[in-house]
């Protein structure tokens, strides 16, 4: 499967817990973006990342949210100290290159559930 | 500040037509529309870029235009398969997306 993979799409945590959410992009793509969607929401930008590098993160809370994309493996979207508003759907995308003129290809997702 | 997409919900029947439109009030640089079905991924359907062009592949076309810092999404003789929520995404000059609240669109036969 050549495109964009998420794990795991589901995570069940409990309040105060680590949640670690996974985002492999398409081959060949080194920009990803982070989004957040709410049940019968839109998505939500939340952070944009090129390898080693962050790009934008305004999206981003900036409290117990943190992202990377290392040079190697995966881009990681880490929430500390979970509460029970960050219960959402949490989608990567990514591209080819940079900016508003590239398409962006989505994940499948991981539905995070905070006890 | 999100862009405003309407209708909010669509009923169609097969072979129907329907226009979904999305209206920003800042200034646009593209506009990209996605399809996502209920607890799947979106789906890219097609990027437009200021220049007020028109796009389609298949049924399905957009315009933006530019001027009007709108863009809308043609779905002519629809299919069963269009069914979903549709969405789009707005450029501003600058790297990010600012997805809209989406429209339900519902084909029946």
């Amino acid at each position: 499967n050549a495109g964009v993979m998420q794990n795991p799409r589901h995570l069940v945590r409990r309040r105060g817990q680590e949640a670690r959410l996974r985002c492999s992009p398409m081959k060949g793509h080194s920009h990803v973006y982070w989004y957040r969607q709410l049940p019968e929401e839109g998505l939500k930008f939340m952070v944009y990342l090129q390898k080693e590098n962050i790009i934008d993160e305004s999206g981003m809370p900036k409290e117990r949210f943190s992202a990377e994309f290392p040079k190697e493996g995966p881009s990681i979207l880490r929430i500390q100290q979970v509460v029970r508003g960050d219960s959402a759907a949490y989608f990567c995308a990514s591209s080819l290159a940079g900016g508003e003129n590239q398409p962006q290809h989505f994940g499948d997702g991981t539905r995070l559930s905070i006890l | 500040q999100q862009p405003v997409q309407s209708p909010q919900a669509v009923i169609l029947r097969e072979g129907e037509d329907a226009v979904i439109n999305c209206s920003s009030s800042k200034a646009l640089y593209s506009v990209h529309w996605y399809r996502q079905k209920h607890g799947e991924a979106p789906v890219f359907l097609m990027i437009l870029l200021k220049g007020g062009e028109q796009k389609g592949h298949d049924k399905i076309s957009a315009s933006f235009n530019e001027k009007k810092q709108q863009s809308s999404l043609y779905l002519t003789a629809s299919q069963l398969s269009y069914s979903g929520t549709y969405f789009c995404g707005t450029g501003n000059a600058g790297n990010m997306l600012t997805f809209g609240g989406g429209t339900r669109l519902m084909v029946k036969p």
